[in-house]
């Protein structure tokens, strides 16, 4: 079965500083991999996604995510956090066969942004 | 786009009653999910449809918990009877049914079992 990993539940962060979210994948097989955020009292809303195109994918908000095979890796990175940037944000999986695909997340990591 | 419509937000009910959560997918989509998300155990699907069949309800809690997607427009989640425990933010998300697509999710509906 497939699985994702998210390393720190809580990231604390400076205003203007690095944003590194971290997520591990594990997987036999090529995975298709989801950045997901959520906003307090809001769904989960879709950030970015890796499907084999290209291995560094950029998402809304400035956001970006790069794929490592040899780390089994899709960590989530934004060079300068905003104050907006604070939320919870998933990584996730997809997994199933012929046409019928489910999506497991990861447990979630909330950043929270320093003024 | 509608996106993914959720009924009610919000929902307060005593124990032991029944409670029925619903959800209307993007319209175009074939594929259903029902997710729980709670503070101890995060988020949590437990129960998923494509083209209106149940595939895997592997993850429905107890059989207190029903699931239904009558049509390609309409699903309900169905609790009966309600325990504290439930207490949860549960989410309908749809997709079109192709791994590469992702999920897209309502605003969840908010239960308070008292």
């Amino acid at each position: 079965a497939q699985s994702v990993t998210q390393l720190g539940s809580h990231v604390s962060v400076s205003e203007g500083a690095l944003v590194l979210l971290r997520c591990n994948y594990s997987s036999s097989v090529p995975p298709y991999l989801f950045w997901y955020v959520q906003y307090p009292n809001q769904g989960l809303q879709l950030l970015l996604k890796y499907t084999s195109a290209a291995t560094l994918v950029k998402g809304i908000n400035g956001f970006e995510a790069e794929f490592k095979k040899s780390e089994t890796s899709f960590h989530l990175t934004k060079p300068s956090a905003h104050m907006s940037d604070a939320a919870e944000y998933f990584c996730a999986v997809s997994e199933g066969t012929s046409g019928t695909y489910k999506y497991i997340f990861g447990t979630g990591t909330r950043l929270k942004v320093l003024a | 786009d509608a996106g993914v419509i959720q009924s009610p937000r919000h929902e307060v009910t005593e124990m032991g009653q029944e409670v029925t959560l619903r959800c209307k997918p993007i319209s175009g989509h074939n594929s259903l999910f029902w997710y729980r998300q709670t503070m101890m155990r995060g988020l949590e699907l437990l129960i998923y449809f494509n083209n209106n069949v149940p595939i895997d309800d592997s993850g429905m809690p107890e059989d207190r918990f029903s699931a239904k997607m009558p049509n390609a427009s309409f699903s309900t989640l169905k609790i009966q009877p309600s325990e504290p425990r439930d207490s949860a933010v549960y989410f309908c998300a749809s997709s079109r049914g192709q791994e590469s697509v992702g999920a897209f999710f309502g605003q969840g509906t908010r239960l308070t079992v008292v």
